[in-house]
């Protein structure tokens, strides 16, 4: 079975300050999601990471994919309140496995 | 606009009412499928669908039931609601998990309470 793992599960950061989420996953693949979500609301793709090496910027937000160390990050840079959310990462395997997500909180 | 549409947005039922909770996608996907959220515990995907037809369990599918009779459409079915549902659950729709891209649209979620 295919197992996702985000860490960490929750941040608190301040704002201005730069983090990265990391999420690895115990299979070979080479699709990697990451979605957003805000409390109470639907998951909200963020990035769409198709092969190795594959890099995402929107934003404040980045995203990469390293198929071989199976690894994905989620960089962040001068958070700001706005980002505060739960951020997922998922992979295709034939059918989708979903990190236990990480809870952001950013800190005026 | 392209959607997937979940219906009703909250419910509150009694331990063992049947209720359904339905999805609807406008994507022609193949792929869809349902999960819960609970704290702690991430997404869990319940059953999934890889087109007409054609269901598989995923991880938490005990007390759950669906059905896949158009591409479009994919209810999620509790026979007897028991507390221990209470949750909020998403449907998801996406093309065929393996192709190139196989991005997920996420209905807007349905909390389900069972008292």
């Amino acid at each position: 079975e295919l197992k996702v793992e985000q860490n960490p599960l929750f941040l608190s950061m301040q704002e201005g300050k730069n983090y990265t989420i990391y999420c690895n996953y115990s299979t070979t693949s080479d699709r990697l999601y990451w979605y957003r979500q805000d409390p109470g609301k639907s998951l909200e793709s963020l990035f769409v990471l198709l092969s190795n090496g594959a890099v995402k910027q929107e934003g404040r937000l980045m995203a990469s994919l390293d198929t071989k160390a199976r690894l994905s990050t989620l960089h962040i840079t001068a958070a700001v309140h706005d980002l505060s959310a739960t951020y997922f990462c998922a992979v295709d395997r034939g059918q989708f496995y979903f990190g236990t997500g990480t809870s952001l909180t950013v800190i005026p | 606009e392209a959607q997937v549409t979940q219906n009703p947005r909250y419910l509150i039922t009694v331990t063992g009412k049947k209720l359904t909770v339905t999805c609807s996608q406008n994507m022609n996907h193949e792929y869809m499928s349902w999960y819960r959220q609970d704290p702690g515990l991430g997404l869990r995907q319940i059953y999934y669908s890889m087109n007409v037809e054609v269901t598989d369990k995923g991880d938490v599918p005990e007390g759950y039931k669906v059905s896949r009779k158009e591409k479009r459409n994919f209810p999620l079915i509790l026979e007897s609601p028991s507390p221990n549902q209470t949750s909020l659950y998403f449907c998801a729709s996406s093309p065929t998990p393996g192709q190139w891209n196989t991005e997920a649209f996420f209905g807007q979620g349905t909390r389900l309470t069972v008292v």
